[in-house]
């Protein structure tokens, strides 16, 4: 266990309805990043949070998608009207430092399947 | 930007042997991170190890162990004494720091690990 916990793990939905996301980072963590997985690739980055400001979004972040974080703490991922192709692994994802290092820890996903 | 290459999609093993899982990568950029991520079936990613570009000797953690060619841009992890719960995806990252600012990984696609018993 990492330390990083998401909510809730499967999530299925049917085309059209809205969707929303938990991520709880490290509590000392003030960075908090969201990635999607589709089956056969790697993460992608989706959007970073310094504290409670949303400070980069990636153009894979349609308009349809929206994350917040107040208070800095946990974060939400919103996701109006789905659609098939937002069927994946949503990770969330937070900064520290371990062993001296720089290292990201992520929680366990949120799967979405899109029917 | 940055691009991350895994060319092995699929790698199976001895238990007990030695494995080699490959990665290259592409940037313009001389200082930067490169990790390597295990992500078992069903479970947590979790960092495996990670090397900074400006540091010139390999690390190394236990039995995970990387062949860093910074001028080639490769970055190969070796798994020595392979075990049953090394079966996992194993992805290959590349950082760009930016003191404190955002720090995303770029991800490979993956090589998905068997040991087999």
């Amino acid at each position: 266990d990492t330390g990083v916990s998401q909510d809730p793990r499967h999530k299925i939905t049917k085309r059209g309805q809205n969707v929303t996301f938990r991520c709880d980072p490290i509590s000392e963590h003030n960075r908090l990043y969201w990635y999607r997985q589709t089956l056969g690739q790697g993460p992608e980055f989706l959007t970073y949070f310094q504290n409670e400001a949303q400070l980069e979004k990636s153009r894979l972040l349609s308009d349809r998608f929206s994350a917040e974080r107040p208070k800095g703490s946990f974060s939400t991922l919103e996701i109006q009207r789905t659609e098939q192709g937002d069927s994946a692994m949503y990770l969330c994802a937070s900064i520290g430092f371990d062993r001296g290092g720089y290292e990201q820890y992520f929680g366990p996903g949120t799967r979405l399947t899109v029917t | 930007a940055q691009t991350v290459t895994q060319s092995q999609p699929e790698m199976s093993v001895q238990e007990a042997e030695t494995v080699t899982l490959s990665c290259t990568y592409d940037t313009s950029e001389s200082n930067y991170y490169l990790f390597w991520y295990k992500q078992p079936p069903s479970r947590q990613m979790i960092l495996v190890i990670r090397q900074e570009a400006y540091k010139q000797q390999n690390a190394t953690e236990n039995r995970f162990s990387v062949n860093f060619q910074k001028a080639a841009k490769s970055f190969s992890l070796k798994i020595s004494d392979s075990q049953l719960g090394d079966t996992a995806m194993y992805f290959c990252a590349f950082m760009k720091p930016a003191r404190g600012g955002n720090e995303k990984l770029t991800f490979g696609t993956g090589t998905r690990l068997t040991i087999i018993p």
